[in-house]
Order: C-alpha cells, then structure tokens, then sequence
C-alpha cells in the first residue's frame, strides 16, 4: 500500500501568512492526490482536486502542485476562517489513504 | 442539490454489530461511488472502502477485511456500511461521502454518524 508522509503536523502563522503543508508519496501517484479541509463538528470538504484543480467556490487563496511523489498545498494569505486540519488523500489501484493531517492555528 | 444523510448515533457493546445508512438525493446514485471514512477522538482520517452502487462492486481497506460490508439500495438511493465485531477502538465518527465524476476525490460528505463502543 501506498504510504502519505504530510508534514508539519501543526502549524501556528498570523492572519496574512503564506502557509504551506507538503505530502510525499512512497510511490509514483501522477497527480492522484487530493486536498481536504476538515473543521471540528463538520464534514470534510474537498478543496483541490487532482493535485492542482480548485474546486468551485473555493476561494483562490487556495492552491495545490505537484506530481508524481512530492505534492504541495498553500494558503496565500491565512484568514481567520482558515483554522482547521487539512488532509492530503491519495488513490491508487482501487485504493485510498489519508495523509496524518496538518492542524494550522493562528498565532 | 446534493445531500447525502445519515442514520443517527449509535452505542453498542464489544462484539456487537452496527449499521450506518446513507441517503443520496439531487443526482443520479447508480452513477457514483460511495465511500465510507472514519475519524476516531484525537485521530485523522481512515479511509475504509468503497461501492459502486451500479453493480455493487466493492473495496476495503485490508485492515477492516472481514468485519466491513458495504451494501446498496438503489430503490432508495441509500449506501449502508456494517462493522461487526466491534472493538472499543471502533470508536469513532463515520461518514460516507461520494466519489467525484472523473475523478478519485470525495465532493459531497454526509454529516457523520458517531459510533460509540462501550461496555
């Protein structure tokens, strides 16, 4: 099974920042990998589809890259309403694994 | 527009069985994926398989093999998934959320249904 190495953990940047939270596969994905933001209480919600694909009505302070192994996902300028833990997602072969998460707070 | 519904909270006992339902309304069920994922107090995501409602196709996650069966009821639009077994690690909010036309990400989520194992 394909591995999802997120990193940091957590994060704590002021309102205004440029966050950004990476997620390395153990294998080749293409561009199978997907962005989630999840608030305490709520569903998850999709953000970036198929690495780089912002989803409608998204705000495009949001933006994911990458391909291949080594993925990115950027918050160009962090607002309060950004605070939540975000989630890479892969697929692969009929399966799916989750990314441990990035809790980002503000400072 | 799209929703997708879920039964409420459940408590069971260890080695009991529990069964979530998941409505679909404002598209076409047959024509989507659906997929269950967990989160457990203090964990992230787990994701733990999906089914293709058109025929019934399905894929677990190797660690749930043989205590997860995911079904569908196209007359009802409704998704269900079914854990026996259950351990107290179990313990966790469920969702179910649809598989996104073209792609392999989740566009709409169900609300989540809490599902507390406890003696």
């Amino acid at each position: 099974d394909i591995q999802m190495t997120q990193s940091p953990s957590s994060l704590s940047a002021s309102v205004g920042d440029r966050v950004t939270i990476t997620c390395q596969a153990s294998q080749d994905i293409s561009d199978y990998l997907n962005w989630y933001q999840h608030k305490p209480g709520k569903a998850p919600k999709l953000l970036i589809s198929d690495a780089s694909n912002l989803e409608a009505g998204v705000p495009p302070r949001f933006s994911g890259s990458g391909s291949g192994t080594d993925f990115t996902f950027t918050i160009s300028s962090l607002q309060p309403e950004d605070i939540a833990t975000y989630y890479c997602q892969q697929y692969d072969n009929l399966l799916v694994t989750f990314g441990g998460g990035t809790k980002v707070e503000i400072k | 527009q799209v929703q997708l519904v879920q039964s409420g909270a459940e408590v069971k006992k260890p080695g009991a069985s529990v069964k979530v339902s998941c409505r679909s309304s404002g598209y076409t069920f047959s024509s989507y994926a659906i997929t269950w994922v967990r989160q457990a107090p203090g964990q992230g995501l787990e994701w733990m398989g999906w089914i293709i409602p058109y025929n019934d196709d399905t894929h677990y996650t190797q660690k749930l093999q043989g205590r997860v069966t995911m079904t569908t009821d196209t007359s009802t639009s409704t998704a269900y998934m079914e854990l026996r077994s259950l351990r107290s690690d179990d313990t966790a909010v469920y969702y179910c959320a649809r598989g996104k036309k073209f792609s392999n990400s989740f566009d709409y989520w169900g609300q989540g249904t809490l599902v507390t194992v406890s003696s």
